[in-house]
């Protein structure tokens, strides 16, 4: 049975650091996976979805590595803003198949403070 | 704008209703999905649908029902054989026939019971 944790659960950094988040997962057999953001009260948005060969994707100040092979995704974010406070999600795509269903983690909250 | 439409926002149910969830999308995406989210849980997936009129039970199914007739509208019940219905619920698409496969979210329907 596949099993995505995050930790930690959640996380607090001052403005202007750079910060990894963290996703493991228990089943090496994925399709893809993705990296949500999602704020208080609202619906999630997806930022970066790596194929399963694929061993990274960057979009602007974001970039999220995939190593299959130790169950592992970073996703990580440069000169952190009090913008990118919310929390962030990983999922994974079960099977080798395109229509494998998605296994969600549940999430780092992150807070940058100004 | 293209996207994901859910309605209402905030939604009330009495003890033995069953309540209707809204989901609408115009993105012209082949499949949609029903998630609920619990405080400090990940995402589970409720029912799932490939192709019109057609639907898939997803891991937590019961005391739920579904239809796809449309392209665009995949409505969610909530019927009273759901003894603990109060979650975030959250309306997904993605374009099945894309090896993107990319989620694109409503922004969610919160739940309450009287």
């Amino acid at each position: 049975k596949q099993e995505v944790t995050q930790i930690p659960a959640a996380l607090s950094v001052p403005e202007g650091e750079n910060l990894v988040l963290n996703c493991s997962f228990t089943d090496s057999a994925i399709y893809n996976l993705q990296w949500f953001r999602q704020d208080p009260g609202k619906g999630l948005t997806s930022l970066l979805l790596i194929q399963s060969s694929q061993r990274e994707q960057t979009s602007g100040r974001l970039n999220a590595s995939l190593d299959k092979s130790s169950g592992r995704s970073t996703l990580y974010i440069a000169a952190s803003q009090p913008g990118d406070s919310a929390t962030y999600l990983c999922a994974v795509r079960r099977g080798v198949v395109r229509r494998g269903k998605l296994i969600f983690g549940q999430g780092t909250e992150l807070s940058v403070k100004p | 704008d293209g996207g994901i439409t859910q309605s209402p926002k905030y939604l009330f149910r009495k003890e033995g209703q069953n309540v209707t969830l809204s989901c609408e999308q115009n993105l012209n995406h082949d499949a949609m999905y029903w998630y609920r989210q619990d405080p400090g849980q990940g995402l589970r997936l409720i029912y799932y649908s490939q192709i019109v009129n057609d639907f898939q039970k997803g891991d937590i199914a019961e005391g739920y029902s579904v239809s796809r007739e449309k392209k665009e509208s995949f409505p969610l019940t909530v019927t009273s054989a759901q003894k603990n219905p109060t979650a975030f619920y959250l309306c997904a698409s993605s374009q099945d026939r894309s090896t993107n496969e990319k989620l694109f979210f409503g922004s969610g329907t919160q739940l309450s019971v009287l």
